[in-house]
């Protein structure tokens, strides 16, 4: 049974570039969520997809936006790109108010 | 708003010694959930426990144990006996109705053989 896999692992970006992350669930989970964790720092939510829309938002710009496929999948989009993006972003998926389920993140770096 | 303190950055400790990491906790909700997360280097959250508040009642799997204090706002975590193994980042987490943790900075664990 897979769990939750996230594509791709690393990646380097040039600041003012777009990028996106892809998240695939854990079987039988139909709710993603996003979340950036700088070096040193807890991870800090950023978005929570459920039935193909946005069901809640943390603190964080309109630069971030995502999405929810019929299949339960999502991707992280992040515009314009500054240096502070560069971060480990951690997907998580769940299903009701059951635990989450976290996949080992992509580690992004803005140069 | 819900917060989480954890007030250890780095703790070093050598194997076999018992050591506890602290969580202090904020939240305006009575019902609420509290875990414990552990990340390794490979980045992934592996989750050890959820409480919820209602449940004070101290908890214990094999070398790991938890206490749960409503009155002081605390869900320590200890380890007895640490192995090379425990070395990793352990992540405190509050949630409000069980739905977004919001988690702590982190404490790192380092244990020497």
């Amino acid at each position: 049974d897979a769990g939750v896999t996230q594509s791709p692992t690393h990646l380097i970006k040039t600041r003012g570039q777009q990028v996106t992350l892809r998240c695939s669930p854990k079987s039988g989970h139909d709710t993603v969520s996003w979340y950036q964790q700088a070096l040193g720092q807890g991870p800090q939510f950023i978005f929570q997809y459920y039935e193909e829309e946005e069901r809640q938002r943390g603190n964080f710009p309109d630069r971030f936006s995502g999405h929810q496929f019929p299949n339960y999948s999502s991707e992280l989009n992040v515009n314009a790109l500054l240096l502070g993006d560069s971060a480990l972003y951690l997907c998580a998926s769940s299903f009701g108010t059951g635990l989450f389920a976290f996949g080992s993140g992509t580690r992004l770096t803005v140069v | 708003a819900q917060k989480v303190t954890q007030a250890q950055t780095e703790i070093s400790v050598v194997e076999k010694e018992d050591v506890t990491l602290d969580c202090v906790y904020e939240t305006r909700d009575t019902t609420y959930y509290l875990f414990w997360y552990k990340q390794p280097p490979s980045g992934e959250l592996v989750f050890l426990i959820r409480r919820n508040s209602f449940d004070e009642q101290n908890e214990i799997s094999g070398r790991y144990s938890w206490n749960f204090q409503k009155s002081t706002s605390s869900f320590n975590f200890t380890i007895t006996a640490s192995q090379v193994v425990d070395s990793a980042v352990y992540f405190c987490a509050l949630s409000e109705g069980g739905y977004i943790p919001t988690f702590g900075r982190g404490t790192s664990l380092i244990v020497h053989p």
